[in-house]
C-alpha cells in the first residue's frame, strides 16, 4: 500500500475553494486514489475516486498529475458543514479490499 | 438513499464481559466489514467478510473477536471477553461489486469498557 502525505489541518471561510493536496511518491501502477471525509462521531463517507487525470462529481473535483506521485481534492465554495476530516486513500481497489485510513487532514471551516 | 445501520448507538459494559456489535448492511451488499476507531485515532480496518467467511483481517482481530452474519440481513461483531482498550467507536462497512468500490459506513456504535 503506498504511503501518504497529507497536511494536517487546513483553515478557510465559507464560500471559499479549498485544495487539499496528498502526496503518493510510491504508488503503483494498478492503484488508485480514494478520499473520504468524515464527521465527528460518524463513519467515513466516500467523496470521488480517480485513477488519472481529472475526475469531477456533484461534490469535489480529484486533479492526478501525469505522474500520479500526488493528488488534489478540490471542494468549491465551502460551507461551514464542510468542516471535517478528508482522508487520501491510495491503493489497489478491488472488491472487497480493506481501506487503510491514515491520520488525515482536518479542515476547519470558519465564518 | 440506502444506509448501513448499527445498534446499539453506545454500548457500556464491564470489562470481561462479551459484547455483540450488530449492523444491518445495505441490502444488496455482498462484502461487510468492521472497523474501530480509538478516540482522536485514525479508523482501523478489523476484519472483511465475504461469502459467509471472512476473506481477511487484521492484527487487532484476536481470538477475541468473532464476525457472524445469523441471517440475510445481520452481521455481527462479538467480543468475548472486553478489556479497556476495546473502548472506541466501531463501524460497519459494507459495498457491492460494481463501480467505485465506495464502501459505505454505519453511524457506528461506541464502547465503553469499565
Amino acid at each position: 500500500l503506498a504511503k501518504t502525505t497529507q497536511p494536517i489541518s487546513m483553515d478557510s471561510y465559507e464560500g471559499q475553494e479549498v485544495n487539499i493536496t496528498c502526496s503518493h511518491n510510491n504508488i503503483a501502477t494498478n492503484d488508485y486514489i480514494t478520499w473520504y471525509q468524515q464527521f465527528p462521531s460518524q463513519g467515513p463517507r466516500f467523496i470521488i475516486q480517480g485513477y488519472k487525470t481529472k475526475v469531477t462529481n456533484e461534490v469535489a473535483s480529484l486533479f492526478i498529475p501525469a505522474d500520479r506521485k500526488s493528488s488534489t481534492l478540490s471542494l468549491p465554495r465551502v460551507s461551514l458543514s464542510d468542516t471535517a476530516v478528508y482522508y487520501c486513500l491510495v491503493g489497489l481497489m478491488e472488491y472487497g479490499n480493506k481501506l487503510v485510513f491514515g491520520a488525515g487532514t482536518i479542515l476547519r471551516v470558519k465564518s | 438513499e440506502p444506509e448501513v445501520t448499527q445498534t446499539p448507538s453506545h454500548q457500556v459494559t464491564q470489562m470481561g464481559q462479551e459484547v455483540i456489535l450488530r449492523c444491518v448492511p445495505i441490502s444488496n451488499h455482498l462484502y461487510f466489514y468492521w472497523y474501530r476507531q480509538i478516540l482522536g485515532q485514525k479508523v482501523e480496518f478489523l476484519v472483511s467478510f465475504y461469502n459467509n467467511e471472512i476473506s481477511e483481517k487484521s492484527e487487532i482481530f484476536d481470538d477475541q473477536f468473532s464476525v457472524e452474519r445469523p441471517d440475510g440481513s445481520n452481521f455481527t461483531l462479538k467480543i468475548r471477553s472486553t478489556k479497556l482498550e476495546d473502548s472506541a467507536m466501531y463501524f460497519c462497512a459494507s459495498s457491492d461489486a460494481s463501480g467505485t468500490y465506495e464502501q459505505y459506513f454505519g453511524p457506528g456504535t461506541r464502547l465503553t469498557v469499565t
